[in-house]
């Protein structure tokens, strides 16, 4: 099974920093790699797919980046409703994996 | 407007069954692979099963690969997940969604999930 290691898994930042968020894969996956923002209590929400194609509607606030085993999420400048929990997820294998989550906190 | 519908879900007793249901509207259900992700409380996702949109392939995580089968009827535009033995560790919300694995395989759309809770 391919394994997802997201850093860190918490971190507090303050509204218009500009954050990066990693997801790192135990093989290569080449860009099969999505992100999806968790707010609490709602259902998980598709940011970025193939790495860095920007879902329709997420706000290019958000953008992607990486291929092999190295990805990143990178917010520009954060908003007050960007503070969740941040899942990347790989669809290389045929069982799809998801990463801990990265928790963005408020500082 | 994509809308997908969990049900089925609810208090049930370690080693009994339960079976959920997701009720999709708005999407093309036929054109697409369907999956069940749960979340345990307070923790991440997990993958928990997936069947293509012809019903051809199914695939499970170990965690419940045979105790759990996943189903779907087209005419219907309804996915199911039939549970068997149930444990403490499948505890969890679990969701329904689409999955769309025309370029790269990611989830659009998901359904607000049906609680599972394994207790004596």
């Amino acid at each position: 099974d391919i394994q997802l290691t997201q850093s860190p898994s918490s971190l507090s930042a303050s509204v218009g920093d500009r954050v990066s968020l990693t997801c790192r894969a135990s093989q290569t996956i080449s860009n099969f790699l999505n992100w999806y923002q968790q707010k609490p209590g709602k259902a998980p929400e598709l940011l970025i797919y193939g790495a860095s194609s920007l879902q329709s509607g997420v706000p290019s606030r958000f953008s992607g980046s990486g291929s092999g085993t190295d990805f990143t999420l990178t917010i520009g400048s954060l908003q007050p409703e960007d503070f969740a929990t941040y899942y990347c997820q790989q669809s290389h294998s045929n069982s799809p994996t998801f990463g801990q989550g990265t928790k963005l906190e408020i500082k | 407007e994509v809308q997908l519908v969990e049900s089925g879900g609810g208090l049930v007793q370690p080693g009994r069954s339960l079976r959920l249901s997701c009720a999709t509207s708005g999407v093309t259900f036929d054109d697409y692979a369907m999956h069940w992700v749960r979340q345990a409380p307070g923790k991440g996702l997990e993958w928990v099963s997936g069947i293509t949109w012809n019903s051809d392939t199914t695939d499970y995580a170990d965690s419940v690969k045979g105790r759990f089968t996943i189903s779907r009827d087209n005419a219907k535009n309804s996915l199911y997940l039939e549970m068997k033995s149930l444990r403490a560790e499948d505890t969890a919300l679990y969701y329904c969604a689409v999955y769309d694995n025309s370029g790269h395989g990611f989830f659009p759309h998901w359904g607000q999930g049906t609680l599972v809770t394994v207790s004596s």
